[in-house]
């Protein structure tokens, strides 16, 4: 059975750096062609992809908040961390993880969602 | 960035009915050495995650009902569903995976009329 859950602070202030843990099971990080990334979703409003790093240490950001993300992975832990520096109101979202795999070919879709996690970013 | 552009936004249709929900992508998701498309289909119920519908354009997700079909090829797909059901209200999602960033379109609502 595949899971994956996001753990984090729900209140950040505005300046600070956002740290997200995705702690999963049921598959390897270091298994060819698996992916583990992050989207997150405004109350009320669209996805919108963040991030994702895969098996090979490959790793891509949204152009976007590139500046501001950085994704690493723990394949001992099977976690997947993203930091998320200068937060600002707009960046209050549910932040979900995801998982792709495509088998060792190319890209995938995301086939497991965590359950989201709401950050709020308020003074 | 592949813009993803749904239609329409909000949709009602009676139960037993069929939905019709558009997606058109800025460019080709159309990968020409393995002739696949770069496209999935995602439906999000109120107060949980999205849950993957179809992949490949029109392969349905394990467990997924018969009744929701994907079709299209190149930058125009189609997601319907056949004899709608109560449980079938959700907001349905497109997204490319062809290239990074990865993009989702604006959204549909499905509601019952």
């Amino acid at each position: 059975q595949i899971t994956l859950k996001e753990s984090g602070p729900t209140l950040v202030k505005p300046t600070q750096t956002l740290t997200l843990t995705c702690t999963f099971s049921g598959f390897s990080l270091s298994t060819s062609g698996v992916g583990v990334g992050w989207i997150r979703q405004p109350p009320g409003k669209a996805l919108e992809w963040l991030a994702v790093i895969y098996w090979d240490d490959d790793k891509r950001y949204s152009p976007s908040l590139k500046s501001r993300l950085t994704i690493t992975k723990d394949t001992s832990k099977n976690q997947v961390v993203l930091t998320m520096t200068n937060m600002d109101p707009v960046d209050t979202a549910t932040y979900y993880c995801v998982r792709s795999s495509s088998g060792g070919g190319t890209y995938s879709p995301f086939d497991y969602w965590g359950q989201g996690t709401l950050v709020t970013v308020s003074s | 960035d592949i813009v993803m552009t749904q239609s329409p936004d909000s949709l009602a249709v009676s139960l037993g009915e069929r939905a019709t929900i558009n997606c058109k992508s800025s460019q080709s998701v159309l990968y020409s050495s393995n002739k696949k498309n770069y496209l999935a289909w995602y439906q999000q119920k109120p107060g949980q995650p999205p849950k993957l519908l179809i992949y490949w354009a029109s392969t349905r997700e394990s467990g997924v009902p018969d009744r929701f079909s994907g079709s299209g090829s190149g930058t125009d797909f189609t997601l319907t569903i056949t004899s709608l059901q109560a449980e079938d209200v959700a907001v349905y999602y497109c997204q490319q995976y062809y290239n990074t960033p990865y993009t989702f379109g604006q959204g549909t609502k499905l509601e019952i009329k």
